[in-house]
């Protein structure tokens, strides 16, 4: 059973540019979470989608966008690339209608913004 | 944003030693949970707390809801060497759905042979 994937797992643009991120979730999951963790802080959520809708979304810019597939895997898009976007950018996935809805994460995404 | 208090920052304990940590927030939280995350990882569950007074054991680590919904404790007993990471704390509000975490600053662990 494989678990929440994403790639690429490391990545360099340069300020301005825009990038894609992309999430395969936890087999049975139906929701997409994803979180950015600067270095030496916690996580911080970004946005979740489910039903291939974003419902609901953390203090983030709109150059932050993001999709869900039919099939529940997730893209996230940063537009106008800042260096302060340099981070882990992480994605989790989890089963919506479990009263125990747990968040199962992947090894996450590094992005370098020079 | 927001980011629960965790303390301490770091810690150097010896293997065989008893650890504890704690996390705190200003706001109440309905549920708490316990992440650890080795270098180039994401977090990994260890374990979640759904009532206020809950007491939980997953091996040689438990973790307490506190009673005033606004703390959590986290103990590991007989560190190992594989005990050495970051913990994270997280938990989640009355506005936010279980996807939606937020998380403490994180303690970071290292043991001594």
């Amino acid at each position: 059973d494989a678990g929440v994937t994403q790639s690429p797992t490391h990545l360099i643009k340069t300020r301005g540019q825009q990038v894609t991120l992309r999430c395969s979730p936890k087999s049975g999951h139906d929701t997409v979470s994803w979180y950015q963790q600067a270095l030496g802080q916690g996580p911080q959520f970004i946005f979740q989608y489910y039903e291939e809708e974003e419902r609901q979304r953390g203090n983030f810019p709109d150059r932050f966008s993001g999709h869900q597939f039919p099939n529940y895997s997730s893209e996230l898009n940063v537009n106008a690339l800042l260096l302060g976007d340099s981070a882990l950018y992480l994605c989790a996935s989890s089963m919506r209608r479990r009263t125990d809805e747990k968040l199962f994460f992947g090894s996450g995404t590094q992005l370098s913004v020079l | 944003g927001q980011q629960l208090n965790q303390s301490p920052q770091s810690m150097f304990i010896q293997e065989g030693e008893d650890v504890s940590m704690n996390c705190t927030s200003s706001s109440i939280f309905n549920t708490w949970l316990w992440y650890k995350q080795d270098p180039g990882e994401g977090p990994v569950l260890l374990i979640a707390l759904y009532k206020a007074g809950e007491l939980t054991s997953n091996g040689r680590l438990t973790a307490q809801f506190g009673i005033t919904r606004k703390d959590s404790f986290l103990n590991i007993s007989a560190s190992i060497p594989s005990d050495v990471g970051i913990y994270f704390c997280a938990g989640t509000s009355s506005t936010g759905t279980a996807s939606k975490l937020t998380f403490g600053t994180g303690t970071r662990l290292q043991v001594t042979l």
